[in-house]
């Protein structure tokens, strides 16, 4: 079964910076993409970028370009979602998922808070 | 400000139907581009509902069922269960944004 296995939560000062993981198992890897999407506490959804496990290929949103950056390690199934300078408005819980071709994601992770304290 | 535009909330009696609205632009949803719905349980990740205007994942109730014209698309929910009470989100993609767009959520409570 598919399964997105994210690392723990992060606690990070203003101005720092945050690697989150996130473990695919149960697919094939490089068939499909992986989308990251950001909940502040009790806000909507946000989405932060997606990459192809293919061939690293990303899409970041305008407001986080140059802060966020994402890569893959095959050989491990694992992609990461690194966020720098952080503000504490990028306090979030934040969620990979397994994107189906860029339309819409089919399986989530389990979400890895992030919060930014000084 | 989320670009797609959703009601705060709706409510309805067990048994009911509800419809919750999702209206966007001619940059996303009026530009062809699909509509995609998500449940979220209190306290847990989003699951997908209903993928590309109207279809439906494995086992998700046919209660459950999409729509799109124009600029806007719609969940509808019917014969509404306690267990329906989640947020939901409808997600496209925008061209001029050029990635994806949430709407700002819908919380559904069952009287």
């Amino acid at each position: 079964q598919v399964q997105l296995v994210q690392s723990g939560p992060e606690v990070k000062k203003p101005g720092a910076s945050v690697k989150v993981s996130c473990k695919a198992s149960g697919y094939t890897f490089a068939s499909y993409g992986l989308s990251w999407v950001r909940q502040a506490p009790g806000q909507g959804l946000e989405w932060v970028g997606w990459i192809s496990a293919y061939n690293g290929d990303t899409n970041y949103p305008q407001e986080l370009q140059g802060r966020v950056t994402m890569t893959t390690d095959t050989s491990t199934s694992t992609v990461y979602m690194e966020l720098r300078s952080l503000r504490s408005d990028d306090t979030a819980m934040y969620y990979c998922a397994r994107d189906t071709g860029g339309a819409y994601v089919d399986f989530w992770g389990q979400g890895t808070l992030v919060t930014v304290s000084s | 400000q989320s670009v797609l535009t959703q009601p705060p909330s709706v409510s309805g009696a067990p048994g009911q139907r509800v419809t919750i609205s999702c209206t966007g632009s001619s940059s996303n949803i009026g530009a062809h581009y699909a509509v995609h719905w998500y449940q979220q349980l209190p306290g847990t990740a989003p699951k997908l509902l209903i993928y590309t205007n109207n279809n439906r994942p494995s086992g998700v109730p046919d209660r459950f069922s999409g729509s799109k014209s124009g600029t806007s698309a719609s969940l509808a929910i019917t014969g509404l269960q306690a267990e329906d009470e989640a947020d939901y989100y409808c997600q496209s993609y925008d061209t001029s944004l050029g990635g994806w767009v949430f709407g700002g959520g819908t919380k559904l409570t069952v009287l």
